[in-house]
């Protein structure tokens, strides 16, 4: 299994730009998370889809940011216009969930490290 | 007071060591709990899973999760200097829903 694939891997941009990060994840895994680590925060959610839906996007900062899953191999997080204080790294998860008391593992990619200068 | 607490050191610890890292949490309904550990600018691996109350073995990895003082543990044996990484801790309340992860203690094991 290839895991969980992001791209771009580093993505540096000015300030107003818009950004768009992918994310495929791990194939049969049913739920999928966006997470932005920072120094200052360290890993944070920003919206997670389950089966495609989208179940809570409360990390999301603003207006600026909004994600997608159009399919179950599939999702973007956009960034429009973006801002200094974005940058950070940006991680895709997925996991698939089973039954109470069963196994729950959530597998993370190698996230995309952003720039806005 | 953040969900979940974990000291960021760092640590140094000597190849060969018992290393010892430790989470607590607010959240009694936390019944998921995982270590993931981080190499620099890589993604968090996952190291270990656990459900509930308990100890898990893994190789040279025990994790262990005492609910009722909502405190969760990671020992690492015979430390190597490839164990030098940042480790995680995470947990959530159901299956399928966001981990809440603490900041992440720093570890250095020197040869």
């Amino acid at each position: 299994d290839a895991g969980v694939i992001q791209s771009p891997r580093h993505e540096v941009t000015e300030m107003g730009q818009e950004v768009t990060l992918r994310c495929k994840p791990i194939s049969g895994h049913n739920s999928l998370f966006w997470y932005r680590q920072t120094m200052m925060r360290g890993l944070e959610l920003l919206i997670y889809f389950n089966n495609n839906v989208p179940i809570d996007d409360s990390g999301m900062p603003e207006d600026r940011f909004s994600a997608k899953m159009p399919n179950a191999s599939f999702s973007t997080l956009k960034i429009q216009p973006s801002e200094p204080r974005d940058s950070a790294v940006y991680f895709c998860a997925s996991s698939l969930e089973v039954s109470s008391k069963g196994r729950y593992e959530q597998y993370f990619g190698p996230g995309t490290r952003l720039t806005v200068t | 007071q953040k969900e979940v607490e974990q000291d960021p050191g760092p640590l140094s610890v000597p190849e060969g060591a018992i290393v010892s890292l430790n989470c607590t949490y607010s959240n009694s309904a936390f019944q998921y709990f995982m270590w993931y550990r981080q190499y620099s600018r890589k993604g968090p691996e996952l190291l270990m899973y656990t459900y509930s109350s308990g100890n898990k073995e893994d190789g040279r990895f025990t994790a262990q999760v005492d609910k009722s003082s909502k405190y969760i543990s990671l020992f690492i044996r015979d430390s190597q200097p490839s164990d030098s990484a940042t480790y995680l801790c995470a947990m959530s309340g159901q299956a399928g829903t966001a981990l809440i992860f603490g900041k992440g203690t720093t570890l250095s094991v020197s040869s």
